[in-house]
């Protein structure tokens, strides 16, 4: 079974401090995909990064970057120089490759808070 | 065109009521899910369509939830005798293939209150 693990429930910093959230995912397949997405008061969950099991090279976009490593399961998300705007919920997700007859389900953490302040 | 549109935003419910939840998802796409999001937790798995099968639904929590997609199309959540436990936000998202690697986009959710 598949499992996100994302064990900050909330994290407060001063705008324009780095911030890392973690997540840590747990699957038996070998091929699989990682998501983040941002959760913002309004509700609605915004795709922000998708990554799939056999490409660990990190990435940068912006201020945003992630790192992952299959090593310790670990697909971390960090905010540099943060801003008010990204306050909100967010959530790490893992989808593992469908079988037949079955959905490729996210399956997600239960998001860390950030809260951003001036 | 437009995103993922899911009404009502709001419905609040006596419990013992049935409710119908709607989504329209992001035309052309095949694949929908429904989530069930629970105060401070992360959204769970409820069912799954490609085009008008469903696929699956070992999410539903129980007998009491039917889920249908008749045209393909759009795609209605059904609670019956609504419970208290049953308050969540209701989130629906739509993909083009619904393969793993593919993003779903989700609606802005209904926030389902059972008095």
């Amino acid at each position: 079974a598949q499992k996100v693990t994302q064990a900050q429930t909330e994290i407060s910093v001063v705008e324009k401090e780095d911030v890392t959230l973690d997540c840590v995912y747990e699957t038996r397949d070998t091929t699989y995909y990682l998501f983040w997405y941002k959760q913002p008061p309004s509700g609605e969950l915004v795709f922000l990064i998708r990554r799939n099991s056999f490409d660990e090279q990190n990435e940068i976009s912006g201020r945003y970057s992630w790192n992952f490593q299959k090593s310790t399961s670990s697909f971390n998300f960090t905010i540099t120089a943060s801003q008010v705007v990204d306050s909100a919920v967010y959530f790490c997700a893992l989808s593992e490759a469908e079988g037949a007859g079955t959905a490729s389900k996210l399956t997600f953490g239960t998001g860390t808070r950030l809260q951003v302040t001036l | 065109g437009a995103g993922v549109s899911q009404s009502p935003r709001y419905k609040v419910a006596k419990r013992g009521q049935d409710v119908a939840l709607r989504c329209d998802p992001i035309s052309g796409h095949v694949s929908l899910f429904w989530y069930q999001q629970a105060l401070g937790q992360g959204p769970e798995f409820l069912t799954y369509f490609q085009n008008e099968a469903q696929l699956d639904k070992s999410g539903l929590p129980s007998d009491r939830f039917f889920a249908e997609r008749p045209e393909g199309s759009v795609s209605t959540l059904k609670i019956q005798r609504t419970q208290q436990e049953d308050s969540a936000v209701y989130l629906c998202a739509s993909s083009w293939g619904g393969r793993a690697y593919d993003e779903q986009f989700f609606g802005p959710g209904t926030r389902l209150t059972v008095l």
